[in-house]
């Protein structure tokens, strides 16, 4: 079982939708980022937490520690959101720098 | 725009060859990662620089790689007699800190071994 697990793996939706992608993790962090990667391109980070929630725009991602969850939620999703997003949890104590990453979840909005 | 960069973005060697690629990190970021990326998958960890010190490698590197940062500053990782396998999107990331903040990503350097 990998230690992050995505859901769901593909995800097709229509512009305006409510887009909801989730992360479970299996070890102990010090913190969870969610990051989008464009077909060919690199990779943004998009948040960085540790608790609670965050908010940037229409993107908002929450984290629920003693369930060891997070979500991300996008509101108004537009075509220009089609991307592979990916959660990454960073290790804690000693391996507090090394992130380990979900296989990912590919998003398409279709106008 | 001063933001991670890696070079070349695309290699196409034969088995055998030796490769290598740079990066070059934002400025002032102590923190220096590399990152292995196969189709469908996740990046996968394979080494760590906390200025010019090698602080961790995985053990998905076998000894054909090879990772330096000698100033603290760019970094590059030489792999040695390629195989088909090596095929992959290699990824380099910077961050500023004691601990892990914000990562920076280059855009790859996508390798095809022939």
């Amino acid at each position: 079982k990998n230690e992050v697990e995505q859901s769901p793996q593909n995800l097709t939706a229509q512009e305006g939708e409510f887009i909801t992608i989730n992360c479970s993790y299996s070890v102990g962090i010090s913190a969870l980022h969610w990051l989008q990667q464009h077909p060919g391109g690199g990779i943004v980070s998009l948040f960085m937490l540790s608790s609670g929630k965050k908010k940037h725009g229409r993107l908002i991602a929450t984290i629920n520690i003693q369930e060891k969850h997070s979500s991300l939620h996008i509101t108004a999703s537009h075509p220009r959101d089609s991307a592979v997003y990916i959660c990454a949890v960073q290790g804690d104590g000693g391996s507090n720098y090394k992130l380990t990453f979900g296989k990912g979840t590919l998003l398409t909005v279709n106008p | 725009d001063t933001g991670v960069s890696q070079d070349p973005r695309h290699k196409i060697t034969k088995r055998g060859q030796n490769v290598t690629f740079r990066c070059d990190p934002i400025s002032e970021h102590n923190r220096l990662y590399w990152y292995r990326q196969t189709l469908g998958q996740g990046p996968e960890f394979l080494t760590y620089f906390q200025n010019e010190a090698q602080l961790e490698k995985s053990r998905l590197l076998s000894d054909r790689f090879s990772a330096e940062r000698p100033k603290g500053s760019f970094s590059t990782l030489e792999i040695q007699r390629t195989e088909q396998g090596d095929s992959a999107m290699y990824l380099c990331a910077s961050s500023l800190g004691e601990n892990t903040g914000e990562l920076f990503f280059g855009e790859g350097s996508r390798l095809t071994v022939l």
